[in-house]
């Protein structure tokens, strides 16, 4: 699986839309993006997934650059509830199992 | 409807112990994972059950850990003879593998494993 590339840590305002970008310059033709978020002591939690299309739904969109080498997920109105870790994998979609994990970002929503 | 549950929560034992953690996952799903997540770090994959498959354990970090998964439900992980560096967050997933081809995963809150 493709290797992924994430800023440690972000700042937010309350209310306001939080980008989160995420490199994945070496990703394959087949292989899919996923985000996830692991709010503090919970398990972590599937936010969205795409392919080339840009994708939206209840929790967030997802922007994927045309070479697909890069995305950024967006939460268009950050709470203080978003505050969590954000990781984004890359897999193949129906592939086994693992998620290979990096360190995410720190998404911090400030009042 | 209900997700996934771990349990215990917290388990704190003496170098030298065996453990057992257990996960149920959600009714249906048919992949179970397990992975260990260290302060700080992303999570690491350890096993994985799909159906009645053999399960793949390349991830287990030594012949220590085993896990089974009865009935194609519950599961259980074991470290046996505890280490110190087998302290972590211990998290479980299932996934409704094959459905649509997308296997979103829904992970469980963790074990918290601390060992003396």
């Amino acid at each position: 699986d493709a290797k992924t590339t994430q800023p440690p840590s972000m700042d937010c305002a309350e209310g306001r839309a939080a980008n989160l970008p995420c490199n994945h310059s070496t990703i394959s033709g087949n292989e899919y993006v996923y985000w996830y978020r692991q709010i503090h002591s919970q398990g972590p939690q599937y936010i969205i997934h795409g392919l080339k299309n840009n994708e939206t739904n209840e929790m967030a969109s997802l922007i994927i650059t045309e070479d697909r080498k890069s995305s950024t997920l967006i939460l268009p109105h950050a709470t203080l509830r978003d505050t969590a870790v954000y990781y984004c994998i890359v897999r193949v979609r129906g592939s086994n199992y693992q998620l290979i994990w990096g360190a995410g970002t720190k998404l911090i929503i400030k009042p | 409807g209900a997700g996934v549950s771990q349990s215990p929560s917290n388990k704190v034992t003496e170098k030298g112990k065996d453990v057992e953690l257990r996960c149920d996952p959600i009714s249906g799903h048919t992949a179970l994972y397990w992975y260990r997540q260290s302060l700080g770090q992303g999570l690491e994959f350890l096993i994985y059950f799909q159906g009645n498959s053999a399960p793949d354990k390349s991830g287990l970090p030594s012949d220590r850990f085993s896990a089974e998964r009865t009935g194609g439900s519950v599961s259980t992980l074991t470290i046996q003879r505890t280490q110190q560096e087998d302290s972590a967050v211990y998290l479980c997933a299932s996934s409704p593998r094959g459905v649509g081809g997308i296997d979103t995963q829904y992970f469980g809150p963790g074990t918290r494993l601390t060992v003396l």
